[in-house]
């Protein structure tokens, strides 16, 4: 299994661009998340969903899109890029039998 | 307040130390708690679940104190490897499916 994977590793962007960070998982868990990391400071939740075509929003949602079509994926849209946006992030999923998120490697994202 | 609160460290100890971290949360109807591990760069991975009797896993103990509100994590025999970022970890007010994480706590361990 290759677990939770996500392309691009690293990507830079201009203000006002918009792109989409894909993340996928083999494990067939319900549950799928995407983070944002910021320097010094804890993931914070962007948008999250308990299955597929169901979808939620996090703590920070804005400037964000994500959708659910499939059990195994689960894309993040930047709708339009701002320097704000520069971070690093992290998709997870788990499944119901426990708790544990599997995180994906990240991805850096640089916005000019 | 945030909702997860840490000692961002850094902590910096001898090989074969014993060090602890404790952890500070808001949400007194949280349910789930965890301790991850995140190396530089790297994305988090479990390090263990917290229970309610508190609980061991070789070097590594958790407790939780609910009437404090507080998790603490102890490392004994302290190794190079352990060298890391401690993520605290509780489930959100509104959703066990939100997970809150505190910024973490910087251990570095020296030869």
């Amino acid at each position: 299994n290759a677990g939770v994977t996500q392309t691009p590793k690293f990507q830079v962007l201009k203000t006002g661009q918009s792109m989409t960070l894909q993340c996928a998982q083999d494990m067939n868990h319900e549950y799928m998340s995407w983070y944002r990391q910021d320097p010094g400071m804890g993931l914070r939740l962007i948008h999250y969903s308990v299955g597929a075509g169901i979808t939620d929003q996090g703590e920070v949602p804005n400037g964000y899109n994500v959708s659910r079509s499939t059990t195994e994926d689960f894309p993040l849209r930047l709708l339009s890029a701002a320097p704000s946006q520069t971070s690093v992030y992290f998709c997870a999923s788990w499944g119901t039998s426990d708790n544990e998120q599997f995180f994906g490697p990240g991805t850096r994202l640089t916005v000019l | 307040r945030k909702e997860v609160e840490q000692d961002p460290g850094p902590f910096n100890v001898p090989e074969g130390a014993t060090v602890a971290f404790n952890c500070t949360y808001s949400n007194s109807a949280s349910q789930s708690f965890f301790w991850y591990r995140q190396d530089c760069r790297k994305e988090p991975k479990l390090l263990m679940s917290v229970y309610s009797s508190g609980n061991e896993d070789g070097r590594f103990t958790a407790q939780l104190n609910r009437a404090s509100q507080y998790i603490s994590l102890l490392i004994r025999d302290s190794k190079l490897s352990d060298s890391a970022t401690y993520l605290c970890v509780v489930n959100a007010m509104d959703s066990s499916y939100k997970l809150i994480f505190g910024s973490g706590t910087r251990l570095l361990v020296r030869p």
